[in-house]
């Protein structure tokens, strides 16, 4: 397997419902971030959470780090129609020198589809 | 600019043809990123510019592959000769910490979706 994978590949739920998607990693991390794709183009960064931080919120999206099963998982609450897309985790890995400069290393992602 | 700029969007070429796909990022962002993406899957490292030196060059696939950054600013990346396996979503991201761990996120750009043919 490699860094960064996401579980499940696919969701489907019904507007206003849950949606939980979990992310593992294997090495040492700086951070570790979310990101969302809509129709296969640009992403667009959700929320960072970094190595000493295990849960962070934004708006509907809750984050949860641990770090000792070196895992991640991204909840968003109350889904609407719009939050259909893929969603992404990436990892911000520290180097052979124990430094990072910041080369993300994304995982396959999980395609949400929300049903009105 | 206000965002990453990816020109062209969309490129089609024939096998064997030469490509050059172009980023701009924002302004003041000292690092910037080139990955790609083939169809429904993850995205893939290419290289990463701190400034205009390239401390990372290991995701390019082959010696057909190359990028360059001028003035701390806008990127090139060039595909020699083609294949159809180069066929994918080229996608430029840029922010402004890198060496310093990507503690503020990356900034993608829209793409460009190449097809050789």
């Amino acid at each position: 397997s490699q860094q960064g994978e996401e579980d499940p590949q696919a969701l489907s739920i019904q507007e206003g419902e849950n949606a939980t998607m979990n992310c593992s990693y294997k090495t040492s991390i700086n951070n570790l971030q979310w990101y969302r794709q809509n129709s296969g183009r640009g992403l667009v960064h959700l929320i960072l959470i970094r190595s000493n931080e295990r849960e962070k919120h934004s708006g509907r999206l809750r984050v949860t780090l641990d770090t000792s099963k070196k895992s991640s998982s991204l909840l968003i609450t109350a889904s609407r129609a719009a939050d259909t897309a893929s969603y992404f985790c990436a990892t911000d890995i520290y180097n052979a020198g124990g430094t990072s400069y910041g080369k993300l290393t994304f995982g396959q992602g999980t395609i949400l589809t929300v049903h009105p | 600019g206000a965002g990453v700029s990816q020109s062209p969007s969309n490129k089609v070429t024939e096998k064997g043809k030469d490509v050059e796909l172009r980023c701009d990022p924002i302004s003041g962002h000292t690092a910037l990123y080139w990955y790609r993406q083939s169809l429904g899957q993850g995205l893939e490292f290419l290289i990463y510019f701190q400034g205009n030196s390239a401390p990372d060059k290991s995701g390019l696939p082959s010696d057909r592959f190359s990028a360059e950054r001028t003035g701390g600013s806008v990127s090139t990346l060039t595909i020699q000769r083609t294949q159809q396996e180069d066929s994918a979503v080229y996608l430029c991201a840029s922010s402004s910490r890198g060496g310093f761990g990507a503690n503020y996120g990356y900034t993608f750009g829209s793409g460009t979706r190449l097809t050789v043919v």
